[in-house]
C-alpha cells in the first residue's frame, strides 16, 4: 500500500502570499490530520477532516484553512503568510473512527520558507 | 487537558550500549500513547504504541518501551544502539473525542545522537 503523499515538498513564498498544500491519504483511510512544526512550538496539531468534514480545529488564526474532497485527499491553504509560518507542514492519515487508538501516518511533510 | 513531558531534550550514547529516553504523561483517563520517529529531513515513522493491553509494548528495529500507570511513565528502550538509530523521537497521547476520532499532542522530543 502507498503511504502518505505530500505535494510539493518544498515551497519558498513571499510575506502576503498565500499557498496551498496537499495530502493523499493511505488508500481506504478517511481522516486526515495537518500538523506544524516548528523549532521554536515543536509539533501542534492545526486540524482534522473526516468525510469532508472538519471535526476538530487546533488553536491557529483563520488564516489557517482546510478542506478534505470526496476522495478523501485534503488541502489546507494559509492565506496572508508570515515570516513566522515557516515550518515543516505534516499530513497524517487513518481510519477515522477508532478513536483513540487509532494509528495516524505521517507523510514525509512540506517545508514552508517565508521570506 | 492531556500531555506529555519528555525529560531529555537532547541523550548521547556510544554505538552498542542501552539507550534510554524517558517519557511522562498526563491523562485523565487511561491513555493511548506512542511513540514517534523523524529522521532527518523525513516525516514521523510509528515506532510502537499502547492501547491499554499489554504494558511492555515491543516496535520496530529493537526498541519496546514499558506503561507504568503509577508513574505515570512510558519510557522507550533499545538494548544496544546502532548508528542509524540518531534521530528524534517523539512520545505522544492521544486526546479522544466523541465520534471516533483523535488528536495527536506531542512531547518536545529528545534528540538521540550515537557515537562510534
Amino acid at each position: 500500500k502507498a503511504g502518505v503523499t505530500q505535494t510539493p515538498r518544498y515551497l519558498i513564498k513571499t510575506r502576503g502570499q498565500q499557498v496551498t498544500l496537499s495530502c493523499s491519504p493511505i488508500s481506504g483511510h478517511r481522516s486526515v490530520s495537518w500538523y506544524q512544526q516548528t523549532p521554536g512550538q515543536g509539533l501542534q496539531f492545526l486540524f482534522e477532516y473526516f468525510s469532508e468534514t472538519q471535526r476538530n480545529k487546533g488553536n491557529f488564526p483563520g488564516r489557517f484553512s482546510g478542506r478534505q474532497f470526496s476522495n478523501s485527499r485534503s488541502e489546507m491553504n494559509v492565506s496572508t503568510l508570515e515570516l513566522g509560518d515557516s515550518a515543516l507542514y505534516l499530513c497524517a492519515s487513518s481510519g477515522g473512527l477508532a478513536g483513540g487508538e487509532e494509528t495516524q501516518y505521517f507523510g514525509p511533510g512540506t517545508r514552508l520558507l517565508v521570506l | 487537558a492531556q500531555s506529555v513531558t519528555q525529560l531529555d531534550s537532547h541523550v548521547s550514547v556510544s554505538e552498542g550500549t542501552p539507550v534510554l529516553l524517558r517519557c511522562n504523561y498526563s491523562s485523565s483517563y487511561s491513555p493511548s500513547l506512542f511513540w514517534y520517529v523523524q529522521h532527518p529531513n523525513k516525516g514521523l515513522q510509528l515506532l510502537l504504541k499502547y492501547t491499554s493491553a499489554a504494558t511492555l509494548v515491543k516496535g520496530i528495529n529493537g526498541f519496546e518501551a514499558e506503561f507504568k500507570k503509577s508513574e505515570t511513565s512510558f519510557h522507550l528502550t533499545k538494548p544496544s544502539a546502532h548508528m542509524s538509530d540518531a534521530a528524534e523521537y517523539f512520545c505522544v497521547v492521544s486526546e479522544q473525542f466523541s465520534g471516533g476520532y483523535n488528536k495527536l499532542i506531542f512531547g518536545a522530543g529528545t534528540r538521540l545522537a550515537v557515537h562510534p
